[in-house]
């Protein structure tokens, strides 16, 4: 199993485009997790699914972002349109139900700069 | 709410020496504990959970419900624990999947 498959990897872009951000949750895991990191705020979760369900989004910044999870092995981050303040580390991660036991397991990140 | 401080943004100790990264928590309810890591160049892991009661890599960590902390421990550090720690909490039970982070402490080993 490859885990959590995260693209592009990096990602260069001017302000007031779009970005898309994509993630392959491990397969047969329930729960899929967006984060982001920065040095001044640490890792901080945006938006998490249940079933493809969004659970809670209240991480979210500002409408300038959205989530989706149109299928178990799928989810997008988009930020439309994106500010130099959006530059970070995005991670991915998704876990398996079990009760009493979370492991999040994390993809290896997206380095998104916003020029 | 739910807050995780982990007050060191650096520690830097000797191969060798006993280290210990500092946790504290806010929340209300019972919450579960953990211990991320972050090695160079390699994805954010888990090392440890405190339900689990175990030693990951000589690390332990005791919930102490006293002091609001979970404090990760090793009595002889390796060059290789060099990496960036984060501290995480969740509502207990298992029906809070929400894990609130530690700003991270990045440890240095010197040889």
């Amino acid at each position: 199993d490859a885990g959590v498959i995260q693209s592009p990897r990096h990602e260069v872009t001017e302000m007031g485009q779009e970005v898309t951000l994509r993630c392959k949750p491990i397969s047969g895991h329930d729960y899929l997790f967006w984060y982001r990191q920065t040095m001044m705020r640490g890792l901080e979760l945006l938006i998490y699914f249940n079933n493809n369900v969004p659970i809670d989004d209240s991480g979210m910044p500002e409408d300038r972002f959205s989530a989706k999870m149109p299928n178990a092995s799928f989810s997008t981050l988009k930020i439309q349109p994106s500010e130099p303040r959006d530059s970070a580390v995005y991670f991915c991660a998704s876990s398996k139900d079990r009760a009493g036991y979370n492991e999040q397991f994390f993809g290896p990140g997206t380095r998104l700069t916003v020029l | 709410a739910q807050r995780v401080t982990q007050p060191e943004k650096l520690l830097s100790v000797f191969k060798g020496a006993p280290v210990e990264l500092k946790c504290n928590y806010s929340y209300s309810g019972s919450p579960e504990l953990f211990w991320y890591v972050q090695y160079s160049r390699q994805r954010l892991q888990l090392l440890l959970r405190h339900i689990s009661r175990e030693s990951i890599k000589g690390f332990t960590a005791d919930l102490n419900k006293g002091e609001t902390s979970f404090h990760l421990k090793k009595p002889f550090a390796q060059e290789e624990d060099s990496a960036m720690y984060y501290c995480a909490l969740s509502g207990g039970g298992g029906s809070n999947y929400k894990l609130t982070f530690g700003k991270g402490t990045l440890l240095t080993v010197n040889p």
